[in-house]
């Protein structure tokens, strides 16, 4: 089945822990991304990667990191949490470049950081 | 700046009693506008893809329409199961951004 994974669903820590959320995808595409949903704010997008071992900034990237050392593999990685990075992420991928082709969303990852 | 206004933010209707939500946008040059469904608790599921003025889509009960300034997603005779939030993003082409900005999102609800 084609799909997008993400682990864990859901994480509650505390602050300055280090985490990492991570997300595969089975599709073999290109581009991947992550967003955090927040309410009241809509889809924002975190960082973006057109390919492996490239990776850009999307519209809120402070306080996070990624990495795409494999096609498959897209992990987020939260070097020291703050209550406001407490949200709902969504690793999603698609094909190509998303202008052309649907992104495909993974379940959503809640993160609670106290 | 690319921005996308979605309304009403909810709406409830009647099951068999058929409606529009609506999706605004801006940008500079529009590469293609997304409609996406999002039942709770869950990730967006893509339903369609517009990238010209004129253009329509149907799938089911719902049908995507496109202008220059706007796009519609009109749901004929809705049933209990089309409750969830609808989303509408935009790709824009300007500048080489590869960031797609998405609305707010309608919350449909409706009522057997």
């Amino acid at each position: 089945e084609a799909q997008v994974t993400q682990n864990p669903r859901y994480l509650i820590t505390v602050t300055g822990k280090k985490l990492t959320v991570t997300c595969s995808q089975n599709m073999n595409h290109e581009y991947m991304s992550w967003y955090r949903q927040d309410p009241g704010l809509g889809l924002r997008q975190i960082y973006y990667s057109m390919n492996v071992e490239v990776t850009d900034k999307g519209d809120v990237p402070e306080g996070y990191k990624v990495s795409r050392k494999e096609k498959r593999n897209f992990p987020l990685i939260l070097e020291s949490p703050s209550p406001n990075q407490t949200s709902l992420y969504f690793c999603a991928s698609s094909l190509s470049f998303p202008g052309n082709n649907e992104q495909f969303f993974g379940p959503g990852t809640r993160l609670t950081v106290l | 700046e690319d921005q996308v206004t979605q309304s009403p933010e909810a709406l409830r209707l009647q099951e068999g009693e058929s409606s529009s939500l609506n999706c605004s946008y801006t940008v500079s040059g529009l590469r293609g506008l997304f409609w996406y469904r999002q039942d709770p608790g869950k990730g967006p599921e893509f339903l369609f893809t517009l990238y010209s003025a004129g253009e329509e889509k149907e799938k089911e009960r719902l049908k995507a329409t496109l202008t220059k300034k706007e796009s519609f997603l009109h749901i004929t005779a809705p049933k209990p199961e089309d409750s969830a939030t609808y989303l509408c993003a935009v790709q824009a082409t300007s500048g080489g951004s590869y960031i797609p900005t998405f609305g707010r999102g309608t919350s449909l609800i409706v009522h057997p």
